[in-house]
């Protein structure tokens, strides 16, 4: 079957303006993962969601960031007056439950802010 | 804070050979090692996992070392194959509260020449 999607794969944007990454999960995964990866640095746990339970938001690293799952599936993180520092590597992953084994990642959103 | 440190940023190996990848973590409330493969362009994939009650498990060529008391642990490939060629991620995770957050290393980019 399909695994996670997210788009757009390469986003870049000037300083300064908002962006929107969008993650399909995998059909039928309760849980849903944001992290990121900066240059030279390791994956980064943002938030996550699992079911109707309110999410995970202790990740995020500014209130510039946030992130809505709706209707239990497709996750949006929004970037708000993006920094240079906010440049990497965004990846979603899915889970049947929220589990500490195995995420099923997607490719990934490269997000570069000039 | 760097939870989770792999220092080699990467290794390189004959196939048919031994890989041995590392990681040493800080976090004493981990009880839960992961490690992850990652092709270029594509997100991880889980490779082997173990649990701190363990201080080994195996999977066909891949055998997870895990040692407590150093807070240290190691992936070995035997043989090592040209298809192993990726980076390797370690993660950590406290359960309890954090059960879906993962922590990652840095990563090691692995090179299995024919």
């Amino acid at each position: 079957g399909a695994g996670v999607s997210q788009s757009p794969s390469n986003k870049v944007t000037e300083k300064g303006k908002d962006v929107e990454l969008r993650c399909d999960p995998i059909s039928g995964h309760t849980a849903l993962y944001w992290y990121r990866q900066s240059l030279g640095q390791g994956l980064e746990f943002l938030i996550y969601f699992q079911g109707n339970s309110a999410p995970d938001k202790s990740g995020l690293p500014s209130d510039r960031f946030s992130a809505e799952r709706t209707g239990g599936s497709v996750s949006t993180l929004t970037i708000q007056r993006t920094q240079q520092e906010d440049s990497a590597v965004y990846l979603c992953a899915s889970s049947p439950a929220m589990q500490r084994w195995e995420q099923f990642f997607g490719p990934g959103t490269r997000l570069t802010v000039l | 804070d760097q939870q989770v440190k792999q220092n080699s940023p990467s290794l390189s190996v004959q196939e048919g050979r031994i890989s041995i990848l590392n990681c040493d973590y800080t976090n004493s409330m981990f009880d839960y090692f992961l490690w992850y493969k990652k092709y270029p362009a594509e997100g991880p994939t889980f490779l082997i996992s173990i649990s701190s009650i363990k201080d080994k498990n195996e999977d066909g060529r891949f055998t997870v070392f895990l040692n407590k008391s150093a807070k240290h642990l190691s992936l070995h490939i035997v043989p090592s194959q040209p298809g192993d060629s990726a980076v390797y991620f370690c993660a950590g995770n406290a359960g309890g509260t954090s059960y879906g957050k993962l922590t990652f290393g840095q990563g090691t980019i692995l090179t299995v020449h024919p």
